[in-house]
């Protein structure tokens, strides 16, 4: 079965640099979630987006911003990158708001 | 704000045998959904099982049931026959069900850790 696709996997940015994340999700799921993993911690929500309105706010940072495009993939971008955003980003998706969020891969940030 | 505890922050289980791990969260809403995901050491985030707070009947998936005590707001997850592929990061978590495109909570995790 098709699955969340997130790119890249992993991703090398230095202090100050930006970085745009993708996010594919799983085909006729309309609903999108960003998480933020840190190293030893457990994932912390970012935001959705239900239908290309963004349905929930969690601790994103000022410096990013995200949105969901009329096909449903999403995109995460970071700007004025600091070392405490190297992290694991999860992308997950649903079908419908309700249902179970399937998690991607994520996408590995380290910050130089 | 919902929180979720888990206050075992590694656990450990011989192959074949049983084991339970505990999660406790904090609501004043009376309908949600608990979840316990997987993460092995690929980092992948897997959908163990989940349980609907109005639902009495504790959900079940093969060698992995829960027991939800809605008044104690507890969720344990037992692990029944563990494989070594068991062996991950559990996270336990939980959802708001009225508002569509909610998040997820999710506690601190528990390592578990399975011996042959």
């Amino acid at each position: 079965a098709a699955g969340v696709i997130q790119s890249p996997r992993h991703l090398i940015k230095e202090k100050r640099e930006t970085a745009t994340l993708k996010c594919y999700p799983i085909p006729r799921h309309d609903t999108v979630y960003w998480y933020q993993q840190g190293p030893g911690q457990d994932p912390q929500f970012l935001i959705s987006f239900y239908e290309k309105m963004q349905s929930d706010k969690g601790s994103i940072p000022d410096r990013f911003s995200a949105q969901q495009f009329s096909d449903y993939h999403s995109e995460l971008n970071m700007s004025s990158l600091e070392l405490g955003d190297s992290a694991l980003y999860f992308c997950a998706s649903s079908f419908g708001g309700y249902q179970p969020q399937h998690f991607g891969d994520g996408t590995r940030l380290s910050i130089l | 704000a919902q929180t979720v505890t888990q206050s075992q922050p590694e656990m450990s289980v011989q192959e074949a045998e049983t084991v339970t791990l505990s999660c406790t969260y904090d609501t004043s809403e009376s309908d949600y959904y608990l979840f316990w995901y997987k993460q092995p050491p690929s980092r992948q985030m897997i959908l163990v099982i989940r349980q609907e707070a109005y639902k009495q009947q504790n959900a079940t998936e093969n060698r992995f049931s829960v027991n939800f005590q809605k008044a104690a707001k507890s969720f344990s997850l037992k692990i029944s026959d563990s494989q070594l592929g068991d062996a991950a990061m559990y996270f336990c978590a939980y959802r708001e069900k009225e508002t569509s495109g909610s998040r997820l909570t999710f506690g601190e995790g528990t390592q578990l850790t399975v011996n042959p």
